[in-house]
């Protein structure tokens, strides 16, 4: 069985400082790639980050990049210089190769950026 | 860019009735994808199709039915509706080209159900 573990209900971050958001995974499969989504409070899912299991250097997208650090089965969403436009519920999921086609979901964090 | 639609953004139904919530997408995906959202138990899968016709129960499909008889629209049903279906109904739609795709969102209907 897949499951996606967000330890972190809510996180406060100072504008401009960088945050770290925690996912750890389970998985007995050896291929299977991990996604971070972010859900303003309009609603929207936003897909953010992808890093795939056998990628050897972790993802990069703009201000965010993907701590993955495999042998701990843990993706860590890193946000750099955080703006005010960064509050949103976070979320970590998966796909596995020999799972079905849809992702498993983690319980989300909300971020609060603060001025 | 992907457009997943959604027909209703609010709904809110009485307890008992047949409940039809309706997607589609414009990118010809093969797969499709139906989540319920709730405070603290993130996104929960209830049913999902990698073709016309074809489905596949999730984790949560008991009190939900799903119909796709279309490659682009994808519905999702309440048989009778009760009170503890009342959430944020997502979908989502991605392409079977490639495992790296992501799943693209509507943007959500918040279900009430009294």
């Amino acid at each position: 069985a897949q499951k996606i573990t967000q330890t972190q209900p809510g996180m406060f971050v100072q504008e401009k400082e960088a945050v770290t958001l925690d996912c750890t995974y389970d998985t007995s499969d050896q291929s299977y790639g991990l996604f971070w989504y972010k859900q303003p409070s309009s609603g929207e899912m936003i897909f953010l980050i992808y890093q795939g299991s056998y990628d050897e250097q972790n993802a990069t997208e703009g201000r965010y990049s993907l701590n993955f650090q495999k042998a701990r089965k843990s993706a860590n969403l890193v946000i750099s210089a955080s703006q005010l436009g960064d509050s949103a519920m976070y979320f970590c999921a998966m796909r596995t190769s020999t799972g079905r086609r849809a992702l498993t979901f983690g319980s989300g964090t909300r971020l609060q950026v603060q001025p | 860019d992907v457009k997943v639609t959604q027909s209703s953004r609010y709904l809110v139904k009485r307890t008992g009735e047949k409940v039809f919530l309706e997607c589609v997408q414009d990118m010809d995906h093969e797969n499709m994808f139906w989540y319920r959202q709730d405070p603290g138990l993130g996104l929960r899968l209830i049913y999902f199709s990698y073709d016309v016709k074809m489905k596949e129960k999730g984790d949560i499909p008991e009190g939900y039915s799903v119909s796709r008889e279309k490659k682009e629209r994808f519905s999702l049903i309440l048989e009778s509706a009760s009170t503890n279906q009342t959430s944020m109904y997502l979908c989502a739609s991605r392409t079977g080209q490639s495992s790296n795709s992501p799943l693209h969102f509507g943007n959500g209907t918040r279900l009430t159900v009294t």
